[in-house]
């Protein structure tokens, strides 16, 4: 079946990078997510990556995949401390899978002034 | 003009009730799912509803039942609660055939005592 695996905690200062790394099981993945989730409130979507690409770049976030395996990750660059919260990858089969997604434990990022 | 909501933001009952989880989405997507968070941020899924016909069924105890009236609204029907029901509990929507993208509500915290 389906897994996916995310480190728990990272803690960084104020103005670095935050690297949080995910692993997945499902070779058939299509899309794969990243959502945050601040304390007390819902998901919010921060991107996505199709498979059979290799980096996505949005903003101060890069997104990398390696395929082959089958490990995601997500670069915030210049950290602030709004961007402390609980990061989640993702992923989905699509098709007839009608968007299941999967979800790793979540990764709690703590970002020191 | 909230994309997905959902109602009550807080629930909180006695074990062996019967309550109700609604969800209304206006992006106009036609898939729309539950998520149960456990005590751990860990995110499952628990139903799926294509077009107003459910899709994705895991596993899930047949106390809760979903029902969706039309395309814009999930709702989740809980009997007989128990103490492991507590959680929260997230709505999502999205548009299939496209990157199955899902948009979460801000979820409902469920107590039972």
């Amino acid at each position: 079946g389906e897994d996916v695996e995310q480190s728990l905690f990272l803690s960084v200062r104020e103005g670095d990078s935050s690297v949080i790394n995910c692993t997945y099981t499902d070779s058939s993945s299509t899309y794969l997510y990243w959502y945050k989730q601040e304390p007390g409130a819902g998901l919010q979507l921060l991107t996505y990556i199709f498979s059979n690409m290799d980096m996505k770049q949005d903003q101060r976030l890069t997104v990398l995949l390696n395929k082959k395996d089958k490990h995601l990750s997500l670069r915030i660059a210049d950290t602030q401390t709004g961007d402390s919260a609980i990061y989640f990858c993702a992923e989905t089969a699509g098709g007839t899978s009608y968007g299941k997604l999967t979800f790793g434990q979540g990764t709690i990022l703590t970002v020191h002034p | 003009d909230t994309a997905v909501s959902q109602t009550p933001k807080y629930l909180v009952t006695q074990m062996g009730n019967d309550k109700s989880i609604k969800c209304e989405q206006n992006l106009g997507h036609d898939t729309m799912y539950w998520y149960k968070q456990d005590s751990k941020k860990f995110l499952k899924i628990m139903f799926s509803y294509n077009n107003k016909e459910l899709i994705i069924n895991e596993t899930v105890p047949n106390r809760f039942s979903p029902k969706s009236p039309d395309k814009a609204h999930l709702n989740l029907h809980i009997n007989s609660l128990e103490l492991g029901d507590s959680a929260v509990y997230f709505c999502a929507s999205s548009w299939t055939g496209n990157t199955d993208t899902q948009y979460f509500g801000p979820g409902t915290r469920l107590t039972v005592l």
